[in-house]
């Protein structure tokens, strides 16, 4: 079936360092692709998304690219801020548009 | 403002009790979904609901039930049937459950006594 999996965390950065969070699928079909953020104590937002190959989804300086030759969709931003410590999730639709989820990843900003 | 509302924000449950946690939204969404975040593992799917009065099981249904009698309302129960009930449990909406952005709740944590 349908799979993500990412990076293990904790990941510890100091303020201003450059983030990659590695994200790789298996999936059948041509899936759309989700990086969600969950800040401590509350729910999930979605950062971003991308449709289909070579897509870039961009928000809030974060980025990420659609890559079907290498099954990927990593996370990344140049310059850290202490407010982006939370947990990252990867997901991606199946065939009948649920998520499926990676299992999240710990991001630590230190100033 | 518009949104997704979970209560409460923590609920402990006694051995062989029923519990049953709230969702409402006022984004007028049409599909609803509850899913269950355990440490260190990503959102796994229990209920969803597409539209009122229909709803289907996701991957860990056994041990709970829902209910959508209300297009804002999508409660669900964890029963005395669900035997490590212990997890954060999240709420979401989107606009028609085809592949568009899910909204979610803040959640609540459910413990065992």
């Amino acid at each position: 079936g349908d799979s993500v999996t990412q990076m293990e965390g904790p990941v510890t950065l100091s303020e201003e360092a450059c983030l990659t969070i590695n994200c790789t699928y298996t999936a059948t079909g041509y899936p759309s692709l989700f990086w969600y953020v969950q800040y401590p104590g509350e729910g999930l937002q979605l950062l971003l998304k991308a449709t289909k190959a070579d897509d870039k989804g961009s928000n809030k300086g974060f980025e990420a690219t659609y890559r079907k030759e290498t099954t990927s969709f990593h996370l990344e931003k140049g310059s850290v801020q202490v407010s982006d410590s939370a947990v990252y999730f990867c997901a991606l639709t199946d065939s009948n548009y649920q998520l499926i989820w990676g299992a999240g990843t710990k991001l630590i900003i230190k100033p | 403002d518009g949104g997704i509302t979970q209560s409460p924000k923590y609920l402990f449950r006694k051995e062989g009790q029923n519990v049953t946690l709230s969702c409402e939204q006022n984004l007028n969404h049409d599909a609803m979904y509850w899913y269950r975040q355990d440490p260190g593992q990503g959102l796994r799917l229990i209920y969803y609901s597409q539209i009122v009065n229909d709803f289907q099981k996701g991957d860990i249904a056994e041990g709970y039930s829902v209910s959508r009698e209300k297009k804002e309302s999508f409660p669900l129960t964890v029963t005395s049937a669900q035997k490590n009930p212990t997890a954060f449990y999240l709420c979401a909406s989107s606009i028609s459950g085809q592949n568009e952005k899910l909204f979610f709740g803040s959640g609540t944590q459910l413990s065992v006594l």
